[in-house]
């Protein structure tokens, strides 16, 4: 069946532009997670989504970022005013619930260049 | 906080020999742990996982590894890697204090099989 879903697969925009990028789930999958792959961070957690709960938004390093999930499916994180420090690979997952037992399945990633 | 070290990030290995590549954890609380690998330009796919039970868990491709709480280690194991196996594999670490499942990552250890 149908993997996770992420696009654009390259996005290349200059330094203060907004950006979008989009995660399509499997279909079912009531969690999702988006996290962040950079060369000096490595992969960190940015945000969870479970079912209509209020999202987790923990791992978010500023204000400038953003995410919402609409009707429990599609996901987009959003981030304003882009600077350099925020290219990075941002990738996203989903999986069955939030429990331990329940693997995250994972996009091919949205890679985010700012010029 | 969670934290994991994968003190290699590059392992050679010449085709069919054995290999070990180290993961070790530091949590104040019971865990859950995880191996992923990324082929390039891919995501993350999950290798294996231990959240209970016996130790040594195995993957469906001959990966292997231990869970040993005294030495908080999550090692992973190939008695003979093949050119496919070149890829770059991720430990995580989950506790679930947060209500769901955060994976903290390690920075990576990069495979290198050759010929």
């Amino acid at each position: 069946g149908a993997g996770v879903s992420q696009s654009p697969s390259n996005k290349v925009t200059e330094k203060g532009k907004d950006v979008e990028l989009r995660c399509d789930p499997i279909s079912g999958h009531t969690a999702l997670y988006w996290y962040r792959q950079s060369l000096g961070q490595g992969l960190e957690f940015l945000i969870y989504f479970q079912g209509n709960s209020a999202p987790d938004k923990s791992g978010l390093p500023s204000d400038r970022f953003s995410a919402e999930r609409t009707g429990g499916s599609v996901s987009t994180l959003t981030i304003q005013r882009t600077q350099q420090e925020d290219s990075a690979v941002y990738l996203c997952a989903s999986s069955l619930g939030g429990g331990d037992n329940q693997p995250q399945h994972f996009g091919d990633g949205t890679r985010l260049s700012i010029l | 906080a969670q934290s994991v070290t994968q003190l290699d990030s590059q392992v050679p290995v010449f085709e069919e020999a054995p290999v070990e590549l180290r993961c070790n954890y530091s949590s104040s609380v019971s865990v859950y742990l995880f191996w992923y690998v990324q082929y390039p330009n891919q995501g993350l796919q999950l290798l294996l996982k231990y959240l209970s039970g016996s130790t040594l868990v195995e993957s469906i491709n001959g990966f292997e590894a231990e869970f040993n709480k005294s030495q908080t280690s999550f090692h992973l194991r190939k008695p003979s890697v093949h050119i496919s196996d070149t890829a770059e594999y991720f430990c995580a670490v989950s506790d679930f204090s947060t209500g769901f499942q955060k994976l903290v990552f390690g920075t990576g250890t990069r495979l290198l099989v050759s010929p």
